[in-house]
């Protein structure tokens, strides 16, 4: 039973626009979300993250919305470059869950265009 | 700096054999995960570690076998290899488990079960 979902596999912006990378989760008891980035052949690495406390988090281009009541969280990455293109992994942990291990979703595979 | 290694790096085994993939973390971070990663199921926590000599089940442990006598190093044994155990592995660690806990990833293992 998928607690984090990513509905959308993939994405694609052409650079300098925004892309918007949607996650939602279904355990209320969900109180840390992130975001990683992966590249092929390499590790997922971690890229930012917010508590269940706040509902935004920003560092740099990267910003992350969390709606508590719609169980939704987002990732606006503005402007989008074509470094960018990667798979991003939405993930969440909650106390008592595995030792805090993080919870992912199936991932959305941005592809930024010149 | 060293961070999660992983080895090997890429493995071709046979059905029934056994393998183990190493997991070595220069942080000593108390907690160690394995994940694996599949074409539409995301990341999956195979087994987790709070502590030396602790060790516990994620969502998908059949048929592996972990261990962690030393801090810095989590084997991950596969003791009849399937092919349905064909699959990227990624060892991570955190230094602590609660809220706002990151967790970091290794470069992976990509195992094909034959």
């Amino acid at each position: 039973d998928q607690q984090v979902k990513q509905n959308s596999p993939s994405l694609s912006v052409q650079e300098g626009r925004i892309s918007i990378l949607n996650c939602d989760y279904t355990n209320s008891m969900f109180d840390y979300f992130l975001w990683y980035k992966k590249y092929p052949a390499e590790g997922p690495t971690f890229l930012i993250s917010i508590s269940s406390i706040k509902d935004k988090n920003e560092d740099g281009r990267f910003t992350v919305f969390l709606n508590k009541s719609a169980k939704h969280l987002s990732l606006h990455i503005v402007p989008s470059q074509p470094g960018d293109s990667a798979v991003y992994f939405c993930a969440a942990s909650a106390l008592g869950n595995s030792g805090y291990a993080l919870n992912f979703g199936k991932g959305t595979s941005l592809l930024v265009t010149p | 700096d060293a961070g999660i290694t992983q080895s090997p790096r890429y493995k071709i085994t046979e059905t029934g054999r056994q393998v183990t993939l190493m997991c070595h973390q220069t942080w000593s971070h108390s907690y160690m995960f394995w994940y694996r990663q599949d074409l539409g199921h995301g990341l999956r926590l195979i087994y987790y570690s709070a502590a030396a000599d602790i060790t516990d089940k994620g969502e998908v442990p059949d048929g592996y076998v972990v261990s962690r006598s030393k801090t810095e190093n989590f084997p991950l044994t596969l003791e009849s290899a399937t092919r349905s155990q064909t699959s990227v592995y990624f060892c991570a660690s955190s230094p602590v488990s609660g809220a706002g806990n990151t967790i970091y990833f290794g470069e992976g293992s990509w195992l094909t079960v034959v």
